[in-house]
């Protein structure tokens, strides 16, 4: 189908463990972005893509690492979880970056205990 | 750095229209956006304003004063289903958004 997906949808883990977030379109974007959002926060920008092997640092990367191989894939990877990436995490894609209209995926719930 | 504030929450009966506002603090402005985002769900793109000015979509409308790096979002004829997240967010010109924390809509009967 086409669109921007995310998966796991949920994921428990526990505190140092590594969790990757995947991110998929459809859509052929240049643009890629992860987001965590928490109460209060509204969306923070950790990283994001402008096309295949070329990331940069959002607002809050620390603690997260990124790649970006394929121009439809986007995962997001916490190498060593801690509680204070307890979030729900959004990808989102767009043709061109901020001008353009972001399509965000259903978002990842994550608990890290 | 970037900062960007708007009310926390709105409430606002059914039919009736309400503005959320955002002021914007930023190093480059190239424009303001606007998302909604349902509970549980995830943001969807409403407007993006480059210009001064005021632009309608439907019952939706969005306005920019780039001298008073203020912006609002204009919801008319509200309905039930309207109850939402608002967030506004800048275009820096770094090719990515920054969001303010989002206005809670409440529509009441």
């Amino acid at each position: 189908d086409a669109g921007i997906t995310q998966s796991p949808r949920y994921k428990i883990t526990e505190t140092g463990r590594q969790v990757t977030l995947m991110c998929h379109q459809t859509w052929s974007h240049s643009y890629m972005f992860w987001y965590r959002q928490d109460l209060g926060h509204g969306l923070r920008l950790i990283y994001y893509s402008a096309a295949a092997d070329i990331t940069d640092k959002g607002e809050v990367p620390d603690g997260y690492v990124v790649s970006r191989s394929k121009t439809e894939n986007f995962p997001l990877t916490l190498e060593s979880a801690t509680r204070s990436q307890t979030s729900v995490y959004f990808c989102a894609s767009s043709e061109s970056g901020a001008r353009n209209e972001q399509f965000f995926g259903p978002g990842t719930r994550l608990t890290v205990l | 750095g970037q900062s960007l504030e708007q009310p926390s929450e709105v409430t606002a009966v059914e039919g009736a229209i309400v503005q959320i506002n955002c002021t914007y603090q930023t190093s480059g402005f190239y424009g303001l956006s606007w998302y909604q985002q349902h509970d549980g769900g995830a943001p969807t793109f409403l407007s993006y304003n480059a210009l001064d000015g005021l632009e309608e979509t439907g019952r939706f409308s969005s306005f920019l004063s780039r001298s008073d790096s203020y912006g609002y979002l204009l919801l008319q004829e509200l309905q039930m289903k309207d109850s939402a997240s608002y967030f506004c967010a800048v275009d820096t010109g770094r090719r990515a958004l920054t969001f303010g924390s989002g206005t809670r809509l409440q529509v009441q009967p």
